[in-house]
């Protein structure tokens, strides 16, 4: 099973408002990501997180505020975010301490900001 | 700056034929190399991982790689029009820092 699953699939957002991004996996994978992709762009890394703590932080703005409660669950908390944040926000996850780190992806949250 | 390049097509087969897609990589460290499909709208989704020098074949697809020319490929045998997709190459030089390409978009004609 290489699932990850993502909630919600589309969220619509005002400039003020606070939400929250939902990814779990049950793989047993220690290593989740936060990307961020454009449209008819390569997916960017946002944060990555192994044994539930920040490896990775991209020098993304602050109104992102990933956390990792435990091993299955990663989320990423939105606060005050601008219309240019609007993009589709992927999760993965990868089973740490192999050299090649694949990565499996969720099928993403499509948020807009308007 | 490490870089992964690939064609952004779109790159144009008919049925049946043999798509071949390539990508470039500027980090002679890197270890792990990956193919992912995107269809429009959708999440990438794994198709395969080499990361010895060769060919490796799944089915109808097979990567190609050549570490000394810094150069991956991905050949889709009898193509069909479900494997009409952005292709993104993605490179991983170690830890958890995988590089995408811009991906290609592949049409395939019935």
């Amino acid at each position: 099973d290489t699932e990850v699953t993502q909630t919600p699939k589309h969220l619509v957002m005002g400039m003020t408002n606070k939400k929250s991004l939902k990814c779990e996996q049950h793989m047993g994978h220690r290593a989740m990501y936060w990307y961020k992709q454009k449209a008819k762009k390569p997916p960017e890394l946002m944060f990555v997180y192994s044994y539930e703590k920040l490896s990775i932080n991209e020098s993304v703005p602050s109104r992102f505020s990933p956390e990792c409660p435990n091993s299955s669950l990663l989320n990423l908390h939105l606060h005050a975010l601008q219309p240019e944040d609007s993009a589709l926000y992927l999760c993965a996850s990868s089973q740490e301490g192999t050299p090649q780190e694949t990565q499996y992806f969720g099928p993403g949250t499509r948020l807009l900001v308007l | 700056q490490k870089e992964v390049e690939q064609n952004s097509g779109p790159l144009s087969v008919p049925e049946g034929a043999i798509a071949s897609l390539n990508c470039t990589y500027s980090d002679r460290g890197s270890q792990s190399f990956f193919w992912y499909r995107q269809y429009s709208g959708k999440s990438p989704e794994l198709i395969m991982f080499i990361y010895s020098n060769g060919d490796k074949e799944d089915g109808r697809f097979t990567a190609q790689l050549n570490k000394a020319s810094q150069y991956v490929s991905l050949l889709i045998r009898d193509s069909q029009p479900s494997d009409s997709a952005t292709y993104l190459c993605a490179v991983n030089a170690g830890g958890f820092k995988t590089i995408f390409g811009a991906g290609t978009r592949l049409f395939v004609k019935a």
